[in-house]
């Protein structure tokens, strides 16, 4: 089974300054995805970035990106220039390529909070 | 495009009764899967629907069943209620298969007493 790892429970970043949030997960497969999901206080779930493991170059999305390190199995995020909206709790998720599998399995999620 | 919906936003209910929760997915969404937000387990995957057939379940008791209508709609119903069904569930639609991405919906808080 798959397993997905956020050792970091929470992380703190100065508005404006850059942090980096690390996600590592266990599989045997080697198509599949990662998902980064962002949940503010109002606990709606919301898609930050998508990397299919099949690609070699790492998915940005304006001021958020991954370093996907497929050998290491590790996938971490980036967001530059941290704004107060970004305050959330992040989830890293995993989903298999396999059959119509649409399950996600989530990592235990990262506190970020935002230093005005 | 509306987002997914989810009805009710919060519920209070007793130990032994039951509840339904309601999702609409995103109009053309065909699946529609099914999670358990609670501080102590996390999120968990609970089931996925496709073309008003379970395709997919986690390692959840029979007290937690869904269906799904013909209009892609999803409902999920949990049994005998327990303490520990106290959590926030989450509905998240996709178009149809794993390489879709999941939209989420603002979840259903159910408050067990």
């Amino acid at each position: 089974a798959q397993t997905v790892t956020q050792s970091q429970p929470e992380m703190s970043v100065q508005e404006a300054e850059t942090v980096t949030l690390s996600c590592t997960y266990d599989t045997s497969e080697s198509d599949y995805y990662l998902f980064w999901y962002k949940q503010p206080p109002s606990r709606q779930m919301i898609l930050v970035i998508r990397q299919e493991a099949y690609k070699q170059q790492n998915a940005t999305e304006n001021r958020f990106s991954v370093n996907f390190q497929k050998a290491a199995k590790s996938f971490s995020l980036k967001i530059s220039d941290s704004q107060l909206g970004d305050a959330a709790m992040y989830f890293c998720a995993y989903r298999s390529e396999e059959g119509a599998n649409s399950k996600l399995t989530f990592g235990k999620g990262i506190t970020l909070s935002v230093r005005p | 495009k509306a987002g997914v919906t989810q009805t009710p936003r919060y519920l209070i209910k007793t130990r032994g009764q039951q509840v339904t929760l309601s999702c609409s997915p995103i109009s053309g969404h065909r699946s529609v899967s099914w999670y358990q937000q609670t501080p102590g387990q996390g999120l968990q995957f609970l089931f996925e629907y496709f073309s008003e057939t379970q395709r997919n379940k986690g390692n959840f008791p029979g007290r937690f069943s869904g269906r799904q209508f013909s209009n892609s709609r999803s409902e999920m119903n949990v049994s005998t209620l327990e303490l520990g069904d106290s959590a926030l569930y989450l509905c998240a639609s996709s178009l149809e298969g794993a390489s879709d991405t999941q939209y989420f919906g603002p979840g259903t808080r159910l408050t067990v007493l």
